[in-house]
């Protein structure tokens, strides 16, 4: 079955970067994007951005360009998300899941079919 | 920018019929999905494409999404679809979230 396992929880100072990792299996890594997204304590899902495995072409929501890099290593079907300038506003559950677009009847979905277990991320004010 | 917007809490007593909304500008030109998220758990993809279930969800959940609002309609609701709810639509090159809605089955 599909499974997508992160690393363990971080605590990290202000101005910092934080480098997460979820490791895939059960499927063909290449086939799937992988999304970073993240919650906020009390807050909603806000997704981060995107990788293709295959090319390592990555796309990222505006709010996190310029802060966000998220890369790969398909050696160990393993993809990355680093977020460097950390703010206490960071702090938040960061989950990789994995993307599945679909185009039918002229209109396009991408939603995600699989989740990780989610890493919390800590920067203390 | 557009956005989805969902009622932040609603309750339900259980066997009964729960109708989450989410409403955005001409949605229902757009496809949508729905998560189920309850706490210290990752979310799980209970509807997408407006309204096709994936395999293990139980056919009480269905969706239908027409003119601006997309709905999530859980029947004969049990105590364990207590969770956050969220929609998710697609809209100019990048994924959105509705704020979520708490529900709650008393």
């Amino acid at each position: 079955q599909v499974q997508l396992v992160q690393s363990g929880a971080e605590v990290k100072k202000p101005g910092a970067s934080v480098k997460v990792s979820c490791k895939a299996s059960g499927y063909t890594f290449s086939n799937y994007d992988i999304n970073w997204l993240r919650q906020a304590t009390g807050q909603g899902l806000e997704w981060m951005g995107w990788m293709n495995p295959t090319t390592g072409n990555s796309v990222y929501a505006q709010k996190f360009q310029g802060r966000v890099t998220i890369t790969r290593d398909t050696s160990i079907s393993t993809a990355y998300m680093e977020l460097s300038g950390l703010k206490s506003e960071d702090t938040a559950v960061y989950y990789c899941a994995r993307g599945h677009s679909l185009y039918t009847n002229n209109l396009y979905l991408y939603y995600f079919d699989s989740w990780g277990q989610g890493t919390l991320v800590t920067v203390p004010s | 920018s557009y956005e989805l917007s969902q009622p932040p809490s609603m309750s339900v007593s259980p066997g009964q019929t729960a109708s989450l909304t989410c409403s955005g500008d001409e949605l229902g030109a757009k496809y949508s999905c729905w998560y189920q998220h309850k706490p210290g758990q990752s979310p799980v993809l209970v509807i997408y494409q407006d309204n096709k279930r994936p395999s293990g969800i139980p056919e009480r959940f269905s969706g239908f999404n027409s003119g601006n609002t997309a709905t999530l309609i859980i029947r004969a609701t049990q105590a364990m679809d207590e969770a956050d709810y969220y929609c998710q639509a697609w809209d100019s090159g990048t994924v959105l979230f509705g704020g979520g809605t708490k529900l709650t089955v008393l």
